[in-house]
């Protein structure tokens, strides 16, 4: 099945306590892409890469890594996570074409206490 | 000036109406448009893409693209309350590396 996998769904953290939320796709995609969601602000777009190797950032990139080594996975860093970092994430891919037609993951609910 | 605005709502039709959900973009680089649909506490799906000037249509849905106007919009017709959601408008700016600009949403809700 294609699909767009995240982990862990659920997270509830303390400041300070760096953490990895993982994104892998089966889809052979090349473009993925990291998201939060926040009432009232929408999906912004936090980190991006067209391929591997390839990373740039997005709207609200600040207190937010990542890395892309293979193709498959993009996982989102967070070195020393802080309270405004609560937020609903999902992870995307797609192919890199005119279309871009992005597939989303399941979502990450993080609260960062 | 917000890159993506849409009326965030609630939007309110009667069953079998027609929904007209708007968006509006400001940066003319932008070159492909999309349409998804989130329930709530899910993830968000494609409803429609459209890349170039007019209308697109598939199935209840109708997409429309307005590039001079920088406005793009979806019909919704013979709406249903399964389609009570919000509708994500996203625009596309190659020129600027790829980024995917979301708008925040519109409420729809399809009253039975």
């Amino acid at each position: 099945e294609a699909q767009v996998t995240q982990n862990p769904r659920y997270l509830i953290t303390v400041t300070g306590k760096k953490l990895t939320v993982t994104c892998s796709q089966n889809m052979n995609h090349e473009y993925m892409s990291w998201y939060r969601q926040d009432p009232g602000l929408g999906l912004r777009q936090i980190y991006y890469s067209m391929n591997v190797e390839v990373t740039d950032k997005g709207d609200v990139p600040e207190g937010y890594k990542v890395s892309r080594k293979e193709k498959r996975n993009f996982p989102l860093i967070l070195e020393s996570p802080s309270p405004n970092q609560t937020s609903l994430y999902f992870c995307a891919s797609s192919h890199w074409t005119a279309g871009n037609e992005q597939f989303f993951g399941p979502g990450t609910r993080l609260t960062v206490l | 000036q917000k890159e993506v605005e849409q009326n965030s709502g609630p939007l309110s039709v009667p069953e079998g109406a027609i929904a007209s959900l708007n968006c509006t973009y400001s940066d003319r680089g932008s070159q492909s448009f999309f349409w998804y649909r989130q329930y709530s506490g899910k993830s968000p799906e494609l409803i429609m893409s459209i890349y170039s000037n007019g209308d697109k249509e598939d199935g209840r849905f109708t997409a429309q693209l307005n590039k001079a106007s920088q406005y793009v919009s979806l019909l919704i017709r013979d709406s249903q309350p399964s389609d009570s959601a919000t509708y994500l408008c996203a625009v596309m700016i190659y020129n600027q590396g790829g980024k995917l600009i979301f708008g925040q949403g519109t409420e729809l809700s399809v009253k039975p």
